[in-house]
């Protein structure tokens, strides 16, 4: 079974300063790797996914993830830390179900404070 | 607008009571998902739905009961419940490709008294 694991359930930085947050994953095939944001009483939202196109991955409010194999890692980064970027961020792996449906197996999360 | 609608989104039962939760997608996905969102706990897989079949029982005990008339609806039926069982509730769809990423309603948040 594929799995990931988050370092660190708890992030804080300063606005404007680098946000790094850390996921590496354990997987028997090529892995396909996302990475969501949840805000407070909200759902799950898409930032990026790494499906093998490239390493580095842009994906929305200029956050961005690189996919090294021999690393297994797929670690989340943005240049300049936003207040607005306080939220929980979840890796997750892709795997596949009993019946062999796609599903994802999600990391514990990483809560990210931004301090003024 | 998510493309995934919920209701409730709060929900407060006793533990006799029976209730149920309710997701709608609006994507043209054939697969959709429950899972469940605990304090201090990484989400949890429930069931999964892949063109109303379900695909994955993750152990989850009876008194929580799936079901998907189509590929756009999904339902999870609740009885006897546990204040343990207290959490939020996730439902998502997506293409069922390995490429393809899971899109989230807004969740119940669930209560059990």
């Amino acid at each position: 079974a594929q799995s990931v694991t988050q370092l660190g359930s708890h992030v804080s930085v300063s606005e404007g300063a680098l946000v790094l947050l850390r996921c590496n994953y354990s997987s028997s095939v090529p892995p396909y790797l996302f990475w969501y944001v949840q805000y407070p009483n909200q759902g799950l939202q898409l930032l990026l996914k790494y499906t093998s196109a490239a390493t580095l991955v842009k994906g929305i409010n200029g956050f961005e993830a690189e996919f090294k194999k021999s690393e297994t890692s797929f670690h989340l980064t943005k240049p300049s830390a936003h207040m607005s970027d306080a939220a929980e961020y979840f890796c997750a792996v892709s795997d596949l179900t009993q019946g062999g449906s796609e599903k994802l197996v999600f990391g514990k999360g990483t809560k990210l404070t931004v301090n003024p | 607008e998510t493309g995934v609608t919920q209701t409730p989104r709060h929900l407060v039962m006793g533990m006799t009571n029976k209730k149920s939760l309710k997701c709608e997608q609006h994507l043209g996905h054939n697969a959709m998902y429950w899972y469940k969102q605990s304090a201090k706990k990484p989400l949890e897989l429930m069931f999964v739905y892949n063109f109303k079949e379900q695909t994955e029982n993750n152990s989850v005990p009876s008194r929580f009961s799936p079901e998907c008339p189509n590929s756009s609806h999904l339902f999870l039926h609740l009885h006897t419940l546990q204040p343990e069982d207290s959490a939020l509730y996730l439902c998502a769809s997506s293409q069922d490709r390995g490429d393809s990423p899971l899109h989230f309603g807004n969740g119940t948040r669930l209560t059990v008294t």
